[in-house]
């Protein structure tokens, strides 16, 4: 089955400069990657994701990167606010089945300090 | 806010002891997901629902059971309770089926159970 891995699993920055998070998968026939926000005593958010045929997706200060031929994606967090402190998971399906069941990263911890 | 409501928000119980956790997708949402997310194990799929009849299944133990009722609401049984099933159990939501494109997920607020 599929696999997801993400790096780092920490990663601190200052209020200002940009974060980047990467994962790989293992399965060719993902289709799906979303990007997970999940504050302290919440839900996962979604926040950006890419489907197989685009390259790219932005949103404001935040983009999303997939090169299907190497089987990675990552997520870039431009202009960090200390409000963007939090747990980031990245996922992905292949829609087989017809299920969008999510396999998700293990999650990175985000510390933006002001 | 999702739009997707769990309840209830916390649970403590006892090894042996069944328990029920209901969720209620957005409206107008067809599938409902469940995952288990555990320090260990991370976010897990558990099995999936599409318009009342079940559509995908992960690594769900024997001992946990779900349903999807016509009102759309689904719950999650976990019975025979052990220490290791102590972790926050997610719902969430979809318009689409799962066909080609797919469709994003949004995730309730959780619940939490902890097994004493």
């Amino acid at each position: 089955g599929e696999n997801v891995e993400q790096h780092p699993s920490t990663l601190s920055v200052q209020e200002g400069d940009s974060a980047v998070i990467k994962c790989t998968y293992s399965d060719s026939a993902s289709n799906y990657f979303p990007w997970y926000k999940q504050e302290l005593g919440k839900g996962p958010q979604l926040i950006i994701d890419i489907r197989s045929n685009v390259g790219e997706k932005k949103d404001q200060r935040i983009a999303v990167t997939l090169n299907k031929t190497a089987k990675h994606f990552s997520l870039h967090i431009t202009e960090t606010q200390p409000e963007d402190s939090a747990v980031y998971f990245c996922a992905a399906s292949n829609g087989q089945g017809g299920s969008e069941k999510l396999v998700f990263g293990k999650g990175t911890k985000l510390t933006v300090n002001p | 806010d999702s739009g997707v409501t769990q309840t209830p928000k916390h649970l403590i119980t006892a090894t042996g002891q069944r328990v029920t956790l209901r969720c209620s997708p957005r409206s107008g949402d067809l599938s409902v997901y469940w995952y288990q997310q555990s320090l260990d194990q991370g976010l897990q799929f558990l099995i999936q629902y599409y318009n009342g009849e079940e559509r995908a299944k992960g690594n769900i133990l024997e001992r946990f059971s779900a349903q999807q009722f016509p009102d759309l609401h689904s719950e999650l049984n976990l019975s025979s309770l052990e220490l290791g099933d102590s972790a926050l159990y997610f719902c969430a939501s979809s318009t689409h089926p799962g066909l080609a494109g797919g469709g994003e997920q949004f995730f309730g607020p959780g619940t939490r159970l902890t097994v004493l």
